[in-house]
């Protein structure tokens, strides 16, 4: 069945340093590809969204770029900030399904230090 | 602002009872939510779907009779854990579906002692 892989946590990076969490996916069709962000405290958020071969989602100066040859979503941003603390979780959705259920990875933590 | 709403926020409960968790619409219907559960550091896990007016569709290895989840309106979806012991404690997540990117309420941390 359809799987999402990515990188495991924590990640502990120093303000302004530049991010990258990987992200792979398994899917039988033409998935959707979602990172979703979970602030302390708060519920998922859906941080950027991608739903064909090299689109690229953007969203708070984080970019992600689909990539339908690497089945890989990995999310970066050029400059970290504290706020940028909370877990990520990449995802896929086969909009072709009646359910359109999102699969998860298993969430990456990441941390920044000021 | 919250288009989602979960209630509650956090319950704790003895175990054998039942415990109801609710998820809420605010401003559109939902035809279709979802349950999910996170276990500690690990992903979120798809406990069942659930379309208004109709019985849920449950994910393999979910007990149906022990997570009853009832959809009866286009605003609102509640899932009853029921006989709660403590390997339930978890943290639950709704997340509701309606002609807009689906939207995720702020989930439920649910402690069973």
């Amino acid at each position: 069945g359809d799987s999402v892989t990515q990188m495991e946590g924590p990640v502990t990076l120093s303000e302004e340093a530049f991010l990258t969490i990987n992200c792979t996916y398994t899917a039988t069709g033409y998935p959707s590809l979602f990172w979703y962000v979970q602030y302390p405290g708060e519920g998922l958020q859906l941080l950027l969204k991608a739903t064909k071969a090299d689109d690229k989602g953007s969203n708070k100066g984080f970019e992600a770029t689909y990539r339908k040859e690497t089945t890989s979503f990995h999310l970066e941003k050029g400059s970290v900030q504290v706020s940028d603390s909370a877990v990520y979780f990449c995802a896929l959705s086969d909009l072709g399904s009646s359910a359109s259920k999102i699969i998860f990875g298993s969430g990456t933590r990441l941390s920044i230090r000021p | 602002g919250a288009v989602v709403s979960q209630h509650p926020s956090w319950v704790i409960c003895k175990s054998g009872t039942s415990v109801k968790i609710e998820c809420r619409s605010l401003d559109f219907q939902a035809t279709t939510m979802f349950w999910y559960r996170q276990f500690p550091k690990k992903s979120l896990m798809l406990m069942a779907t659930s379309n208004e007016g109709s019985k849920a569709t449950y994910e393999q290895g979910v007990e149906k009779d022990k997570f009853l989840i009832n959809h009866a309106s286009l605003t609102l979806s509640t899932l009853t854990v029921t006989s709660a012991h403590p390997e339930d404690s978890s943290f639950y997540i709704c997340s509701a579906m309606g002609g807009r990117p689906l939207h995720f309420g702020n989930g439920t941390r649910l402690t069973v002692t």
